[in-house]
């Protein structure tokens, strides 16, 4: 089962960031928490992943709490090519570990 | 650099035929994934290889389903015989089998819908 809470939809304005939110209350101290993103009949695609620390890349940023049962990714200016479903997961990292997915959230950025 | 393969990318059968997915990951990761992903939900895992032995296949529905990985690289998962619950996306992802157990990349998947 999916160890990660989310809303089922959210809107952005296109150029505005969108802050997605995840609730991972339960999460062990070795478990990282993954961002994917599903956009319309294409597989998912990774966005970020972070353990501890708050995180940036080319895509994203993910800031997690201190202490660490929510986090949020942060699109900083959404376009409507990032309308998507969000999957926030934990995972142990480690080759051998599963992903797995719940429903996430369907971000809809609006021109 | 080549993404994960995946044919067919549409199959339309009737109950209780049989149907095969194919799928090429990205050359040198030794872990391979298949997902499926029914309508509105989010892609479950069925089974997982490491190079062609099986990690996990707790997911999989034993009687009808089957997936082999011949010598590491290429696999195959099969339906047979297969139901209308069975309409799906069925997904297939690799990885590298380093430590850190990197990002899954998946292919665009292959659509079942079974009449």
């Amino acid at each position: 089962d999916a160890k990660t809470t989310q809303p089922p939809s959210m809107d952005c304005a296109e150029g505005r960031a969108a802050n997605l939110p995840c609730n991972h209350s339960t999460i062990s101290g070795n478990e990282y928490v993954y961002w994917y993103r599903q956009i319309h009949s294409q597989g998912p695609q990774y966005i970020i992943h972070g353990l501890k620390n708050n995180e940036t890349n080319e895509m994203a940023s993910l800031i997690i709490t201190e202490d660490r049962k929510s986090s949020t990714l942060i699109l900083p200016h959404a376009t409507l090519r990032d309308t998507a479903v969000y999957y926030c997961i934990v995972r142990v990292r480690g080759a051998t570990n599963k992903l797995i997915f719940g429903t996430g959230t369907l971000l809809a950025v609006q021109p | 650099e080549a993404g994960v393969a995946q044919s067919p990318r549409y199959k339309i059968i009737e109950k209780r035929q049989s149907v095969a997915f194919w799928c090429n990951p990205i050359s040198g990761h030794a872990t391979l994934y298949w997902y499926q992903q029914i309508l509105g939900q989010g892609p479950k895992l069925l089974i997982q290889f490491q190079n062609n032995g099986v990690v996990d296949d707790s997911q999989l529905p034993k009687d009808r389903f089957s997936a082999e990985r011949l010598k590491g690289v290429d696999s195959t998962l099969k339906i047979q015989p297969a139901k209308l619950e069975d309409s799906a996306v069925y997904l297939c992802a690799s990885s590298l089998a380093d430590f850190y157990g990197g990002e899954l990349f998946f292919g665009e998947g292959s659509r079942l819908t079974v009449l």
